[in-house]
């Protein structure tokens, strides 16, 4: 079954301690990508990734790290979370045609809670 | 101006009518528009891509896209109850896709 998998799907921290939310795909995609989304602001792009070894800033990069070694893993890292961190999490990935993206399909999300 | 606009709602619709939802964008350079549905507590998933100028029709669903007026639509025909969630439209910007902050829409019964 094609997916896109998240894990953990909640987790509760302290300030400072790091995490690391996993996220992996069987489709081949080479786009992947995190998103957050907060009450009245959205889904954010945090970070993205065109390929193996490349990847750039989204819109809200501050605060998280992201690694891209492998083609089906994209985890999200967060070296010292603060409570402002505390979101609904989502990973996604899609196909780059000669129209760009294509349809991203989306991992089920992580909800983190940074006390 | 934000990138991509929609109006938060929530949107109240007649089980049977037609929805409408929009959407405004400020990048003239976005190339790829899409729209996805989002239930309470899910993940969003793709109903339609459009990416030239005109309609583009999915059975009860039409995406509408206007580039010199940088508006996007969608309609939704026959509305159903198990159309009610969060509309988002996105946008490709430079590789990146960029999502409006959503329209709740209720179907009425």
């Amino acid at each position: 079954e094609a997916q896109v998998t998240q894990n953990p799907r909640y987790l509760i921290t302290v300030t400072g301690k790091k995490l690391t939310v996993t996220c992996s795909q069987n489709m081949n995609h080479e786009y992947m990508s995190w998103y957050r989304q907060d009450p009245g602001l959205g889904l954010r792009q945090i970070y993205y990734s065109m390929n193996v070894e490349v990847t750039d800033k989204g819109d809200v990069p501050e605060g998280y790290k992201v690694s891209r070694k492998e083609k089906r893993n994209f985890p999200l890292i967060l070296e010292s979370p603060s409570p402002n961190q505390t979101s609904l999490y989502f990973c996604a990935s899609s196909f780059i045609s000669g129209s760009g993206n294509e349809k991203l399909f989306f991992g089920s999300g992580t909800q983190l809670s940074v006390l | 101006q934000k990138e991509v606009e929609q109006n938060s709602g929530p949107l109240s619709v007649p089980e049977g009518a037609i929805a409408s939802l929009n959407c405004t964008y400020s990048d003239r350079g976005s190339q790829s528009f899409f729209w996805y549905r989002q239930y309470s507590g899910k993940s969003p998933e793709l109903i339609m891509s459009i990416y030239s100028n005109g309609d583009k029709e999915d059975g009860r669903f039409t995406a509408q896209l206007n580039k010199a007026s940088q508006y996007v639509s969608l309609l939704i025909r026959d509305s159903q109850p198990s159309d009610s969630a969060t509309y988002l439209c996105a946008v490709n910007r430079d590789d990146k896709i960029i999502f409006g902050k959503g329209t709740r829409l209720h179907i009425l019964p």
